[in-house]
């Protein structure tokens, strides 16, 4: 099973500071990575997909890099309404994976 | 396309958990999809259950590949997830969702939670 590991774990940032989460997978996995932003009470929502590719009606603000092994999500002047908890997942094998997620704060 | 999470919010140890994902505006016989089962126990992080084609074909998570069976009714579409056996740890957020390669619809979630 392809592991991936999410950092930080949590993060308190102001608004319209830039964020920065990475995800590293235990093997190559080319760009079959998508980062999903998840809301209290709500479903998870794709963010980006195939590691770079934007998703029609997400914010620019949202951007995605890396291939093989190492990737970020970059979210480019916090927004408010950016607290959430955002994770990482890999469609490169069976079964499929998630990283645990990292919960991001407004100071 | 929406999906709608249903089934009983509380299931017994011992018991077989059963959910039905029902799919709308959208055809659940289109190829280029996997339908989707997931979960999120307290505390941890997302768990992939397992998927399965429009022909049937599925694809479980060795971890619980045992107790798990999921199946589709294209003619209603639905696709379903049963758990056997269950304890306190299959406690969770149940999520059904469609895959052609990211998650990109998902329904609202079904708290299931396990107890007597």
């Amino acid at each position: 099973e392809i592991v991936l590991i999410q950092s930080p774990e949590s993060q308190s940032v102001t608004p319209k500071e830039r964020v920065t989460i990475t995800c590293r997978a235990s093997q190559s996995i080319g760009t079959s990575l998508h980062w999903y932003q998840q809301k209290p009470n709500q479903s998870p929502k794709l963010l980006i997909k195939y590691a770079s590719q934007s998703i029609s009606g997400v914010p620019s603000r949202f951007s995605g890099s890396g291939s093989g092994t190492a990737f970020t999500l970059t979210i480019n002047g916090l927004e408010a309404e950016d607290a959430a908890t955002y994770f990482c997942h890999q469609s490169s094998g069976l079964p499929r994976t998630f990283g645990l997620g990292t919960k991001v704060e407004i100071k | 396309v929406q999906l709608q999470e249903s089934g009983p919010g509380l299931v017994k140890p011992s018991q077989t958990l059963s959910l039905t994902c029902t799919v709308s505006n959208d055809p659940i016989s289109d190829g280029i999809y996997y339908w989707t089962w997931l979960r999120h126990r307290p505390g941890k992080g997302l768990e992939w259950i397992g998927y399965i084609s429009f022909r049937g074909t599925p694809y479980y998570n060795p971890a619980l590949k045992s107790r798990v069976t999921i199946s589709i009714d294209t003619s209603k579409s639905q696709f379903f997830l049963n758990v056997t056996s269950v304890t306190a740890a299959d406690t969770a957020i149940y999520y059904c969702a469609r895959e052609p390669g990211t998650l990109d619809s998902w329904g609202q979630g079904a708290l299931v939670t396990v107890s007597t």
